[in-house]
């Protein structure tokens, strides 16, 4: 079946520090990937995609890169600001499908301190 | 502004008093999901809707009900809410044309059923 793991939380982080959350996934073809964002008190939001293999997706000093041999799409950005504290939910979607829907992991909650 | 709405966005309710929450999106979107977030859990899909009058059951559809009688709308249903549906509910939508069709969502509605 899909699936997606992302690494647990919570993740506390001193402002200016540097960000990394694991996602792998498993997938029955080859998935279109993305990270979500939901703020506190909000829906979650697009952040950032990548639809094919070795592509970089970028957005707000976010990026990750699709690999597929080690099937992952890590979330990186080289300096947190307390404004990105938020819950990062890594997702993906099938190529092809026309179902339209998303298998999401659990979510890693960030708190970035000033 | 392209949007999906939901309505109530807090509710408390008892044991068995049906409720309906509303969502509706303007973006002509033919996609339609209803999701539950749990701590610990993530997202968890509830049920989907591929256009007016076709949905299916999504990993966790026991307890409510959908409808998709036009385009904009698909309300969820809670005939005999259960203390275990106290969550947080997002709806979203999307156009699926494509690999890469982002997931748009409500800001959430927070149920409590005591």
């Amino acid at each position: 079946g899909n699936s997606v793991t992302q690494m647990e939380g919570p993740v506390t982080l001193s402002e200016e520090a540097f960000l990394t959350i694991n996602c792998t996934y498993t997938a029955t073809g080859y998935p279109s990937l993305f990270w979500y964002v939901q703020y506190p008190g909000e829906g979650l939001q697009l952040l950032l995609k990548a639809t094919k293999a070795d592509d970089k997706g970028s957005n707000k000093g976010f990026e990750a890169t699709y690999r597929k041999e080690t099937t992952s799409f890590h979330l990186e950005k080289g300096s947190v600001q307390v404004s990105d504290s938020a819950v990062y939910f890594c997702a993906l979607k099938m190529r092809g499908s026309t179902l339209g829907r998303l298998y999401f992991g659990r979510g890693t909650q960030l708190t970035v301190w000033p | 502004e392209a949007q999906v709405t939901q309505n109530p966005r807090y509710l408390i309710t008892v044991t068995g008093k049906k409720l309906t929450v509303t969502c509706s999106q303007n973006m002509n979107h033919e996609y339609m999901s209803w999701y539950r977030q749990d701590p610990g859990l993530g997202l968890r899909q509830i049920y989907y809707s591929m256009n007016v009058e076709v949905t299916d059951k999504g990993d966790v559809p026991e307890g409510y009900k959908v409808s998709r009688k036009e385009k904009r709308n698909f309300p969820l249903i809670l005939e005999s809410p259960s203390p275990n549906q106290t969550s947080l509910y997002f709806c979203a939508s999307s156009s699926p044309a494509g690999v890469a069709g982002e997931l748009f969502f409500g800001e959430g509605s927070r149920l409590t059923v005591l």
